[in-house]
């Protein structure tokens, strides 16, 4: 079965920390992976991906994460976390023949001052 | 870049009632995507459309249909409206030479009443 599992539906942290987002999946084909955020009431804004290559990934806003094949992971880092970062972040996996993202539930972040 | 438009941005509507939501992806883009998100879910597949066809589908009734018009824009029309309906509707753009990222709206707000 294809699917995302965000482990944490909710995290706080305080300004400055570092941080770590949990993202396992489970997918039959070589799986195309994405991180986006999501502020209250917007869309959808793509933090960064990873299709190949190198696997830790650079993406905006101080954001990285690192693909593990053998651990189904694809865990969001950052060093140090602004209070700008408040919002909802979603892994998503695609790729193959299936054209759909499937989507984990999200992680909340809220960053205490 | 206008990036994706999509709208309108909120509406409410009787259940039973018929609703079409607009969306107008990334200029280059020829991929539309729809996706629902309910309060508090991860965004969940409905259809996407390539070359005015609907080329996928997720796990949503007939009452959920679609069209993508030459210029790449694309509708979405949901009949006999139920409660269940209400949620977060996004469209997503994406070019389909390979599988790259989505590019999201910021969703039209449907609340059926």
């Amino acid at each position: 079965a294809q699917s995302v599992t965000q482990p944490d539906i909710h995290i706080t942290v305080s300004e400055g920390a570092s941080l770590e987002l949990r993202c396992n999946y489970s997918y039959g084909a070589t799986p195309y992976l994405f991180w986006y955020v999501q502020s209250p009431g917007q869309g959808l804004q793509l933090l960064l991906k990873y299709f190949s290559g190198d696997t830790l990934v650079q993406g905006i806003k101080g954001f990285e994460a690192e693909f593990k094949r053998s651990q189904s992971s694809f865990n969001l880092r950052k060093p140090s976390v602004h209070w700008s970062d408040a919002a909802e972040y979603f892994c998503a996996v695609g790729g193959g023949n299936n054209r759909k993202l499937i989507w984990g539930l999200g992680t909340s972040l809220a960053v205490n001052p | 870049d206008a990036g994706v438009t999509q709208s309108p941005t909120h509406l409410i509507k009787t259940r039973g009632q018929q609703v079409t939501l607009r969306c107008s992806p990334k200029s280059g883009h020829d991929t539309v995507s729809w996706y629902q998100q309910a309060l508090g879910q991860g965004p969940q597949f409905i259809f996407q459309y390539y070359e005015e066809e609907e080329r996928q589908r997720g796990n949503f009734p007939d009452r959920f249909s679609g069209h993508q018009f030459p210029n790449y824009s694309s509708e979405l029309n949901v009949n006999a409206l139920l409660l269940g309906d209400s949620a977060l509707y996004l469209c997503a753009s994406s070019w389909t030479g390979g599988f790259t990222e989505a590019f999201f709206g910021q969703g039209t707000r449907l609340t059926v009443v």
